[in-house]
């Protein structure tokens, strides 16, 4: 099954952007994910879909700022202009072999 | 607008079961399959189990096999989850997720509110 690798914490200023990682273990690095935010308190919400050639696909009602890229095994969210509100864990999964993988998530503070 | 709406918290002791639902609006709800994932106490989220809304069929997993059934009942559009032999390492925030069909094709795309189990002595 694969795993999914994501930096624990990164921080970026207000206004600003940052770039996510979310790193698929080898011999996986074809496979599509998902990337969900979770603000404090909040259950999980969709973002996008996105592949391994870099297109994605966001949910519904997700603004513009928000954004995917890939590269090889590594794929991207890309949070432009960031507002207060997208403090928040950010997750990634991935499907495999009849199971949901998620990664261990990253924790973004807004400085 | 679709919507997953769970039950209330729950508190249990070591040893006892819990039945938690998830009722969809929405959207056709045999069209999809619902996921159950959890999330313990500062943790990250872990995926449970799903189950088709179309025909019934199930995967849990492994970790969960044998503790874990998850049921749906189409004429309410509601999906439950039942976890026996609770212990105090199943408390967590447990999270219904709706999954287009066939399932693995498409990410979670709606999430449940989430529901707090604490099992407790």
């Amino acid at each position: 099954q694969p795993v999914l690798t994501q930096s624990s914490s990164a921080s970026a200023s207000l206004g600003s952007s940052v770039k996510l990682t979310c790193t698929l273990s080898s011999g996986h690095s074809s496979y599509i994910i998902a990337w969900h935010q979770q603000q404090p308190g909040k259950a999980p919400r969709y973002l996008m879909k996105l592949e391994g050639s870099g297109s994605y696909n966001k949910g519904s009602g997700v603004p513009d700022r928000f954004s995917g890229s890939s590269s090889g095994a590594d794929r991207y969210l890309t949070i432009s202009n960031l507002q207060s509100e997208d403090e928040a864990d950010y997750y990634c999964e991935t499907w495999d072999s009849n199971a949901w993988v998620f990664g261990g998530g990253t924790k973004l503070t807004v400085l | 607008q679709v919507q997953l709406v769970q039950s209330g918290a729950e508190v249990k002791k070591p040893g006892a079961s819990v039945k938690v639902s998830c009722k969809a609006s929405g959207y056709t709800f045999t069209s999809y399959g619902i996921s159950w994932v959890r999330q313990a106490p500062g943790q990250g989220l872990e995926w449970m189990g799903w189950i088709s809304a179309y025909n019934g069929n199930t995967n849990y997993a492994q970790k969960l096999q044998g503790r874990v059934t998850m049921t749906t009942d189409t004429s309410t559009s509601t999906a439950y989850m039942e976890l026996r032999s609770l212990r105090s390492d199943d408390t967590a925030v447990y999270y219904c997720a709706r999954e287009p069909l066939p399932t693995g094709s498409l990410p979670h795309d709606y999430w449940g509110q989430g529901t707090l189990v604490t099992v407790s002595s």
